[in-house]
């Protein structure tokens, strides 16, 4: 099983639906994070959460919001999908000394039609 | 804030050598990374550095300057599989996440 799953690989949607998407680790790492990817644009941050109760909105927090259901679990919703959402998403897990970098999840494409 | 510079594409030829720039201006510092991600899967990690210097791993070296905001990455005898994006990140002072630059994509020709 990979260190940290994402659920969806694939999604389209309709905007202004609600959707989320999940994000689970083995790693036992305390701090996840939620990235999106676009063409030319890199990977920018969405939310961060470095414990359970730790929630920090990223630089392009607008229109998302997330749940820390558990240290295995970081979810990431859209509350009225809109077609400027389109894109790959990304969580990643890191220990708290965040020196061996980030594990990724897989990623899930999502396209808002 | 973090200002991070890479270029956008780079073209090199099987078994040669390419050396991958990243400039960065930041507020506050405390390591960059380096990460290779082929098209449409995940990144995954290849270097971290911390300190000013050349750090060396397999076919695949990066160093950094703190002085000068300057990172690069070195990659040797290229092979075609080296066809990828190559994402670097600065990791700000605790309590931060990593912010990512845009990104170079290589490409290996034969």
């Amino acid at each position: 099983d990979a260190d940290v799953t994402q659920t969806p690989r694939n999604r389209i949607t309709k905007t202004g639906k609600r959707i989320m998407l999940e994000c689970s680790q083995t790693k036992g790492h305390d701090r996840m994070y939620w990235y999106r990817q676009d063409p030319g644009l890199g990977l920018r941050l969405i939310y961060y959460s470095f414990d359970v109760k730790d929630i920090n909105k990223g630089e392009i927090s607008d229109g998302y919001s997330v749940s820390r259901q558990a240290q295995a679990k970081f979810s990431l919703s859209l509350e009225s999908a809109i077609p400027n959402q389109t894109a790959l998403y990304f969580c990643a897990t890191s220990d708290s000394t965040g020196v061996a970098g980030y594990t990724f999840g897989s990623g899930t494409r999502l396209t808002v039609v | 804030g973090q200002n991070i510079d890479q270029p956008t594409e780079m073209t090199a030829t099987e078994g040669a050598i390419v050396q991958i720039n990243c400039t960065y201006q930041t507020s506050g510092f405390n390591g960059l990374f380096w990460y290779q991600q082929h098209a449409g899967e995940a990144p995954t990690f290849l270097s971290y550095n911390v300190l000013d210097g050349l750090e060396e791993k397999g076919r695949f070296s990066s160093f950094l300057s703190r002085s000068k905001g300057y990172s690069y990455l070195l990659l040797k005898e290229l092979q075609m599989k080296d066809s990828a994006s190559y994402l670097c990140a600065v990791k700000p002072n605790s309590g931060y996440a990593l912010n990512f630059g845009k990104g170079t994509s290589l490409l290996v020709t034969p």
